[in-house]
């Protein structure tokens, strides 16, 4: 089935420093979506991205869809201690959403 | 609006004993799934459902089974866990197939 694939596993930033993910699909997506999770939390979510070369904002997140539709990134810009946890993307599958293994933010003030 | 619920929050098991995670939705949802969620795996699906009364197998379905008797409910049940269960399992529902998913606040799983 379709995978989508996230990078990096992890990645630690000292606060105020820039942060970005990846994710990419060896298919052409329909859409994307991006959630976080808190630690001990739950996966929520942030944003879905459906056309082509979509960029969209939320305060100092920036995500973005590629032109073909293939993979999408997550940037986060000056990152702050809130911004720890888990990011994954998910894409269509069988009437469900498949999800990369996510990247683990950690920020060190 | 208690959005998705998922009991217990904790549950440690003994191998081969059976139990029964419950989730519950209020948004009236038709799409609803089961995950579980390892260490540097992310989600994999266990199950989900289209609608009351239908169920279907997701990426890893053995030694699960699942049941959707009311539109607002989703089981998941292990009839003999096994200490490859040992995991946090994620409830989540959406109105459509591939629309934002609402997830539940997990289960914690430890089988000995």
């Amino acid at each position: 089935g379709q995978q989508v694939m996230q990078i990096p596993q992890y990645q630690h930033v000292q606060e105020g420093e820039d942060f970005t993910t990846y994710c990419n699909s060896s298919t052409t997506l329909s859409n994307i979506q991006w959630y976080k999770q808190r630690p001990g939390g739950h996966p929520v979510f942030l944003i879905q991205l459906v056309k082509s070369g979509e960029v969209k904002k939320q305060k100092r997140l920036t995500f973005q869809f590629g032109e073909a539709k293939k993979n999408s990134s997550l940037h986060i810009t000056a990152t702050q201690t809130t911004d720890v946890g888990t990011y994954f993307c998910a894409g269509p599958g069988n009437n469900d959403m498949r999800f990369g293994a996510g990247t683990r933010l950690t920020v060190k003030p | 609006n208690a959005g998705v619920t998922q009991t217990p929050k904790f549950r440690v098991l003994k191998t081969g004993q059976s139990m029964t995670l419950l989730c519950a939705q209020d948004m009236n949802h038709e799409y609803m799934y089961w995950y579980r969620q390892d260490p540097g795996m992310g989600l994999r699906l266990i199950h989900y459902s289209v609608g009351e009364g239908t169920t279907a197998k997701g990426e890893v379905p053995d030694g699960y089974n699942v049941s959707r008797l009311k539109k607002q409910n989703f089981l998941l049940g292990l009839e003999s866990a096994a200490p490859s269960q040992t995991s946090v399992y994620f409830c989540a529902s959406t109105p459509t197939g591939v629309g934002e998913q609402y997830f539940g606040p997990g289960t914690r799983l430890t089988v000995t």
